[in-house]
């Protein structure tokens, strides 16, 4: 069983509208979470953490954590065709602090 | 810029010759991962350094894989004997001291994109 699962996609919703995107891990001592957005041919570039419980909102992104579930969300409000990318949940785990790594969700916003 | 480099960009090289690859970490960064991508999967774990010492090396890292890390600033990762399975995006990713949480944050370089033919 895959450590760090994702719903694949593709994703598409109307510029505007909210994309929502999940991520459950299977790592109960999992303590740091996070978001990367990668566009195509680029490297992953560190857009949310999240480390309690709750929501973190940072401009039209909000992170969701709720570890008795493992599972995290990442929201993004007022979807822009700048959005379309591939989003990565990522979790620390190991002594190294190294991340997992869903396979990501292509997330397309349509003009 | 100030971000995490990667060099070369791009490398092209035939099934067993030997390939090396640079990061240059965020600076006063002392630790330093190396990931493994392909098309269509999340980064891999490859290895991690604390400073000069490499501490951790995935079960993915074959004895065809050595990274160094001299004197705790740039770090290196070479592939002997490559093979076609080797193609993929080699990715380095940096990150401060920890203190806190926040430390836990990993910033990646742009990546080194390897073809085997």
């Amino acid at each position: 069983q895959k450590e760090v699962e994702q719903n694949s996609g593709p994703l598409s919703v109307p510029e505007g509208a909210i994309a929502s995107l999940n991520c459950t891990y299977s790592d109960r001592v999992s303590q740091s979470f996070f978001w990367y957005r990668q566009y195509s041919g680029k490297s992953p570039e560190l857009i949310m953490s999240i480390y309690s419980n709750g929501d973190k909102e940072d401009g039209r992104f909000t992170a969701q954590l709720n570890k008795a579930s493992q599972y995290v969300s990442l929201l993004i409000r007022d979807s822009q065709p700048s959005d379309s990318a591939t989003y990565l949940c990522a979790v620390n785990s190991g002594s190294a602090r190294q991340l997992t790594f869903g396979s990501g969700t292509q997330l397309t916003v349509l003009p | 810029d100030t971000g995490v480099s990667q060099n070369p960009r791009h490398k092209i090289t035939k099934r067993g010759q030997n390939v090396t690859f640079r990061c240059d970490p965020i600076s006063e960064h002392n630790r330093l991962y190396w990931y493994r991508q392909t098309l269509g999967q999340g980064p891999e774990f490859l290895t991690y350094f604390q400073n000069e010492a490499q501490l951790e090396k995935s079960r993915l890292l074959s004895d065809r894989f050595s990274a160094e890390r001299p004197k705790g600033s740039f770090s290196t990762l070479e592939i002997q004997r490559t093979e076609q399975g080797d193609s993929a995006m080699y990715l380095c990713a940096s990150s401060p001291p920890w203190r806190d949480r926040v430390t836990y944050e990993q910033y990646f370089g742009p990546g080194t994109r390897l073809t085997v033919t």
